[in-house]
C-alpha cells in the first residue's frame, strides 16, 4: 500500500533562517506531489506542484520553493524565513486522472 | 474556472443530532468530488468521494450525493459523536488535475 511521510512535524525557526521540510511517497511511481499551506483556522493555499522530477509549478509568489530530486521526494525550501511564513505546511500526493490527494500528517512550523 | 463553496463555520451539535454540511461546486466538465476530515492537529483525511453525477459516497456513517442538476455534494450524518469534532473540507478534482478545496467547516459536537 501506499504511504506518505513527512517530516519533522513541529518546526521552530527565527526570523531570517532557512528551512527544508521534506515529503517522501512509498509504495507508487510518478505520482503528482503537491505542498499547501495550511493558515491557523483557515483553509488550504496550494503553494507548488509537481507532475514528475524537475517539475515544479508555482501557484503564488512567495518566499519558498520546491524541488523534486527524486521521484518520490519533494521538498520545500526556504533561503530566509519571515514571520508570515508560519503556518501548518502539508504535502500530498495523488495519481492522474480523478483520483483523490492523500495528505501527509503535516509540518506546523512557527517562526519567531 | 473551478471552484467550491461549502458551508462557513463553526457547526456546533450536541451528540446524536443530524448533520448537513452545505457544498457546492463550479466547473468546466466532469469533475469528480470528494470529502475530506482533519482532526485537530493532523493532516486531511479522505472520508468519501463520488465520481459521476448521482453516485453516493459514503464512510464512517456520512454520505453525500454527487447531484449535478445542482452542482451540491452535501455531507449529512444521521447521528453524530463528539468523536466527529473536526473540519471538514469540500473538494473537486477535474482531469486535469487540478483539485480545489472549500475554506473548511469546523464541526464541535457536544456530549
Amino acid at each position: 500500500s501506499q504511504t506518505i511521510h513527512q517530516w519533522p512535524a513541529t518546526l521552530v525557526q527565527p526570523v531570517g533562517s532557512p528551512l527544508s521540510l521534506e515529503c517522501t511517497v512509498e509504495g507508487t511511481s510518478n505520482p503528482n506531489l503537491y505542498w499547501y499551506r495550511q493558515a491557523a483556522g483557515r483553509g488550504l493555499q496550494l503553494l507548488f506542484y509537481s507532475v514528475g522530477i524537475g517539475q515544479i509549478s508555482s501557484e503564488v509568489p512567495q518566499n519558498l520553493s520546491a524541488s523534486r530530486p527524486q521521484d518520490r521526494q519533494f521538498i520545500l525550501s526556504s533561503k530566509k524565513l519571515l514571520l508570515s511564513d508560519s503556518g501548518f505546511y502539508l504535502c500530498a500526493w495523488s495519481q492522474e486522472s480523478n483520483q483523490p490527494q492523500h495528505f501527509g500528517d503535516g509540518t506546523r512550523l512557527s517562526i519567531l | 474556472g473551478n471552484s467550491v463553496t461549502q458551508m462557513e463555520g463553526p457547526v456546533t451539535l450536541s451528540e446524536e443530532a443530524f448533520l448537513t454540511i452545505n457544498c457546492t461546486y463550479t466547473a468546466t466538465g466532469y469533475p469528480s468530488l470528494f470529502w475530506y476530515v482533519q482532526y485537530p492537529g493532523e493532516g486531511l483525511q479522505l472520508l468519501l468521494k463520488a465520481t459521476k453525477a448521482d453516485d453516493k459516497g459514503s464512510n464512517k456513517g456520512f454520505e453525500a450525493t454527487y447531484r449535478k442538476e445542482t452542482t451540491s455534494f452535501h455531507l449529512e450524518k444521521g447521528s453524530v459523536q463528539v468523536s466527529d469534532s473536526a473540519v471538514y473540507f469540500c473538494a473537486l478534482k477535474n482531469n486535469n488535475n487540478d483539485m480545489r478545496f472549500g475554506a473548511g467547516t469546523r464541526l464541535t459536537v457536544k456530549p
